[in-house]
């Protein structure tokens, strides 16, 4: 069965400090990886990786994929409060296209 | 501006008292799904559509109708609503690409509705 697992479920960290989240994944027909960033209300998209783009960045934000031991990270530097969130993993798989698979997320909470 | 709008936002009903949420998107794109979030159980997809009059099951449909007459909207019906039900419930839309009808999986969410049934 198709599944992703996110690791840590939550995280405490104090402004400036540098975190990594970890998205592991068992998909048949792998076909994309998307990352998303949930506050209060609903997610909004971050990254997409696919096997022609392995790794992306916009700010302070990064993320790379190991299309060959089935995981990725996101990575945040110099962390701030507004990153405080939960931060949600998913896939896209090419057998049944029409759905993503979604982990259960990382809360992420970034004190001052 | 691109959105997703999803009214209500905020609903307390009775068991068996039908409902229906709206969703309604401006992009034209014509993949449209919705989920519901639960405490522990993460994101779960109720129905889809990949275009008008094309719906089908997600992971969750029991209790749960459908409709996709308009490309841009696609309500959400409880027929009859029990509390197990209660949860929050997020519209999202997406464009497909245009071989295969790939959904890209960059959604674009609604900002929820929040369901109490009593």
């Amino acid at each position: 069965e198709d599944k992703v697992v996110q690791s840590p479920l939550s995280l405490v960290v104090h402004e400036g400090d540098t975190v990594t989240l970890n998205c592991s994944y068992e998909v048949t027909n792998f076909r994309s990886l998307l990352w998303y960033k949930q506050e209060k209300k609903a997610p909004t998209f971050l990254f997409m990786l696919t096997s022609s783009g392995i790794e992306k960045k916009s700010g302070r934000l990064s993320s790379i994929l190991d299309k060959k031991e089935l995981f990725s990270i996101l990575n945040i530097t110099a962390t701030q409060t507004g990153d405080s969130a939960v931060y949600l993993c998913a896939t896209n798989n090419a057998g049944n296209n029409r759905k993503l698979i979604w982990g259960l997320g990382t809360s992420l909470a970034v004190n001052p | 501006e691109a959105q997703v709008t999803q009214n209500p936002r905020y609903l307390i009903t009775v068991t068996g008292k039908k409902l229906t949420v709206t969703c309604s998107q401006n992009m034209n794109h014509e993949y449209m799904s919705w989920y519901r979030q639960d405490p522990g159980l993460g994101l779960r997809q109720i129905y889809y559509s990949m275009n008008v009059e094309v719906t089908d099951k997600g992971d969750v449909p029991e209790g749960y109708k459908v409709s996709r007459k308009e490309k841009r909207n696609f309500p959400l019906i409880l027929e009859s609503p029990s509390p197990n039900q209660t949860s929050l419930y997020f519209c999202a839309s997406s464009r497909t690409l245009l071989a295969g009808g790939y959904n890209t999986g960059e959604l674009f969410f609604g900002e929820g509705s929040r369901l109490t049934v009593l």
